[in-house]
Formats: structure tokens, sequence, C-alpha cells
């Protein structure tokens, strides 16, 4: 089992770009949700994805839209990107309110 | 908007001693809360998830505690050693199914 993998691992980006990151939830998963953590905070959340359909969303603007495919892979878009975009983006993916299972992340920054 | 709070920040420990932090949050709507122990350049890896009053769960030299009606939960680790340095997260999840909010963490440094 390859647990949650995420593509690309690191990612140079300008202002005002759009940037897709995939994730690949753990086998037998069908819950996948995508988290940004900044330099010093805990993880926040950005949406989650169920069913192809996004259950639930946090406080994070339009710009930031997500897609889930019927193989429960799921894409993190981000559009018009700021330079305080710039973070560490997890996958988690899970079943309910079982543990969760993280990839490594993507690590993005805007210039 | 929902805080969750870990203390403290960071913390010190000589290898051999015991040490614990403590993670605070909102007692009501309780469901569920989750422990990861996070490591540099690696993913983040579950610790526990403990639902009930009182829970106490234990893995190796690691143990946790939870107190819903007091709103917090406490992590011990036991003889410290060297590879127990990690940031160590607390996250709550307010029903079923429901997003993870997490606190800031509580980065641990065990020092040989």
């Amino acid at each position: 089992d390859a647990g949650v993998t995420q593509s690309p691992t690191h990612l140079i980006k300008t202002r005002g770009q759009q940037v897709t990151l995939r994730c690949s939830p753990k086998s037998g998963h069908d819950t996948v949700s995508w988290y940004q953590q900044a330099l010093g905070q805990g993880p926040q959340f950005i949406f989650q994805y169920y069913e192809e359909e996004e259950r639930q969303r946090g406080n994070f603007p339009d710009r930031f839209s997500g897609h889930q495919f019927p193989n429960y892979s799921s894409e993190l878009n981000v559009n018009a990107l700021l330079l305080g975009d710039s973070a560490l983006y997890l996958c988690a993916s899970g079943r309910g309110i079982e543990t969760q299972y993280f990839g490594p992340g993507t690590r993005l920054l805007v210039l | 908007i929902l805080n969750v709070e870990q203390s403290p920040q960071s913390l010190h420990v000589q290898e051999g001693d015991s040490t614990n932090f403590t993670c605070s949050f909102p007692s009501s709507n309780f469901y569920a809360l989750h422990w990861y122990r996070w490591e540099t350049a690696k993913s983040p890896e579950a610790l526990f998830v403990m639902t009930l009053n009182g829970d106490e769960k234990k893995k190796g030299r690691i143990s946790a505690t939870l107190n819903t009606k007091e709103g917090y939960s406490y992590l011990y680790i036991k003889g410290s050693q060297p590879e127990d340095s990690a940031t160590y997260l607390c996250a709550l999840i307010l029903a079923a199914g429901n997003k993870l909010t997490f606190g800031g963490g509580t980065r641990v440094l065990v020092k040989p």
C-alpha cells in the first residue's frame, strides 16, 4: 500500500499564476481533505471532498478550488497566486472519523 | 472561530526525562480528538484518536488522556529519546466526518 501520495513535492510560481496540486488517497479511502500549513502554524483546513463533491469548506477564498475524481484522487487549484499563498499544502485521506492519513505535502513558493 | 490551543509551543527535554504537554479545546460539540507526530521532512503520523471522556491511550512510551468536560488532552512521553524529537499536533473534530481543526503544535527537542 503506497499510502497517501502528493505531487509535485516542490513548486515555484510567480504572483498571478495558477497552480494545480495532486493527491492520491490511501487504498480504501473515499474522503480527501486539503490543508494549508504556513510557517509556524498548525495546518488550516481548506476543503474536503467525498463522492466527487465538496462536502465542507474552510475560510479560504474562491481562488482555491478543487476536484475529486471517480478513483477518489483529488486536485487542489489555486488561481491568481499571492505571495501569502506560499505554504506547505497537505492532503489527507480517510473514512469518517477514523484516523486521517497525510501525504508528505507539496511545498509551494510564490515569488 | 474554533480555537484549539497547544502549550507550550516548544520544549527542550533531556534524554531519559519524561515530559507532557497540553491541548485545550472548546468542550461543547466535541466529537473526537486526534494526536499526530510530525517529524521534519515526513508526513504527519497518526498517534491516537480519542473519543470518550476519560479515554487513555498508549503507544509504546507515549500516552494520552482526554477530559472532554473541561476541554483538554495531555500527551505524555516517558523516558524521552532523541527519536521522539518532532512536532506534536492535536486536532479536534466537532462532528462525524467533519474537518480537523489543528492546534499550533508543540515542538519537542530531545537532547542526548
